[in-house]
């Protein structure tokens, strides 16, 4: 079966613009988390999902990001007026299960470049 | 911030030799998992330890865990080169989130 798949896997913005990263998770995956990856770090959590709703935002760095899984399924990391700092590589992954019980299935990255 | 801490930051082997690579943590936990990174790629989940476990063997991985010391290692026998990469530890602790080490890169020379 398909794995987790991102899109755009790169983008580059210029400095306040606003951009979305969309995650597409496993089907029927009830967990779904973002993470925040700078060069040569490891991931940083952002956010996580159990279905629909958003249970931990406390990794997201600042109200410029938001986050949303409207259906449960696909979601959606929004940044608003993006600067420089906000250059990173962004991981969605997804679990079985709900919580960090189980093993997270990453997928490729978006690598977001803001000029 | 991150949790956890790996070491070695680098390692160089030869293809053959073992690999160790350790994971030190700060919280309590409810699992560690150990990740792999392939330059500019996503992360692929290695192994899944629990709290109540000690040690566990996949393939040429073996890893240990030691909530006492509130440690862990990554052993992998026999390396090869396609083994050169980042690894990574995370712990999962009783809420949701999931905490990454700052790596190990292992260099496997042929």
């Amino acid at each position: 079966g398909a794995g987790v798949s991102q899109s755009p896997r790169y983008k580059v913005a210029k400095r306040g613009q606003d951009v979305a990263l969309r995650c597409d998770p496993i089907s029927g995956h009830v967990s779904l988390f973002w993470y925040q990856q700078a060069l040569g770090q490891g991931p940083e959590f952002l956010t996580y999902f159990q279905n629909e709703a958003q249970l931990d935002k406390s990794g997201l760095p600042s109200d410029r990001f938001f986050a949303e899984r409207p259906e449960g399924s696909v979601s959606t990391l929004k940044i608003q007026r993006t600067q420089q700092e906000d250059s990173a590589v962004y991981l969605c992954a997804s679990s079985p299960s709900g919580g960090v019980r189980d093993t997270q299935y990453f997928g490729p990255g978006t690598r977001l470049t803001v000029l | 911030s991150q949790q956890g801490e790996e070491d070695p930051q680098a390692l160089s082997i030869q293809e053959g030799e073992n690999a160790t690579m350790n994971c030190s943590y700060k919280t309590s936990i409810n699992n560690l998992q150990w990740y792999r990174q392939n330059s500019g790629r996503g992360l692929v989940h290695l192994i899944l330890i629990r709290s109540n476990e000690r040690e566990k063997h996949s393939g040429r991985l073996r890893v240990t865990l030691d909530t006492s010391k509130k440690s862990s290692s990554l052993l992998i026998t026999a390396s090869r080169a396609a083994d050169t990469a980042s690894y990574f530890c995370a712990t999962a602790n009783t809420g949701n989130q999931f905490y990454f080490g700052t790596g190990t890169s292992l260099t496997v020379i042929p």
